[in-house]
């Protein structure tokens, strides 16, 4: 069965700090994968998917950056944090556009 | 354009009450695929349901049922018998075929009281 890890869970980091989320996927192979971020007002905001390695689509430009190194792991990173960058972090994969996307445990990110 | 709108911010009930969820979506494509997923306070999206647009019918499983109208372009989620681990934002889903990603409602706030 697949599942989907991401860490850290929690991160409290200052403001103009660097950031790295990791995102890894297994059991399966080449998952379309996605970043969502959700600040406090639940809504989900979709910020970067990719369909295969070195692949990356930005749905909304800011100060982050994704990246997909290998099949199943994704990274999403920024040189300088902003207090605006707290949040939620969810990664999800989903084997094609329209199947079902599933989501990992999430990284709770406090910027002060 | 497509869109979901799930028009109830937040609802309380107490345990044992049955419970709607609304959802209504916007899309100009034929075909197309509407979710539920559940966030309880941990975080972590669950998936419930997922439901293509040429299928009808509606669903059951254990307390839980959906009801698809494509004459309303409405997806709701019914809790039976509601408890308080139903505790949790619920979110409708979109996934129409003329995009390439999912687009989510901005979710109903559900508590159940003991």
């Amino acid at each position: 069965s697949q599942t989907i890890h991401q860490w850290p869970a929690t991160l409290v980091q200052p403001v103009g700090s660097p950031l790295s989320l990791e995102c890894t996927v297994e059991g399966t192979s080449n998952p379309n994968l996605y970043w969502y971020r959700q600040a406090a007002g639940r809504g989900l905001q979709l910020l970067f998917y990719s369909v295969g390695i070195g692949q990356i689509s930005s749905e909304v430009p800011q100060n982050l950056s994704a990246s997909r190194p290998q099949d199943r792991q994704f990274i999403l990173s920024s040189k300088k944090l902003l207090l605006s960058d707290s949040g939620f972090y969810l990664c999800a994969w989903t084997q094609r556009e329209r199947d079902t996307q599933y989501f990992g445990p999430g990284t709770r990110l406090t910027v002060l | 354009a497509q869109k979901v709108t799930q028009a109830q911010t937040e609802i309380s009930v107490v345990e044992k009450e049955d419970v709607t969820l609304d959802c209504v979506y916007e899309t100009r494509d034929t075909t197309y695929y509407l979710f539920w997923y559940k966030q309880p306070p941990s975080g972590e999206l669950v998936f419930l349901i997922r439901r293509n647009s040429f299928d009808e019918q509606n669903e059951i499983s254990g307390r839980y049922s959906w009801n698809f109208q494509k004459s309303t372009s409405s997806f709701n989620f019914t809790i039976t018998a509601s408890q308080v681990v139903d505790s949790a934002v619920y979110f409708c889903a979109l996934w129409g075929g003329s995009q390439g990603n999912l687009i989510f409602g901005k979710g109903t706030k559900l508590s159940v009281k003991p």
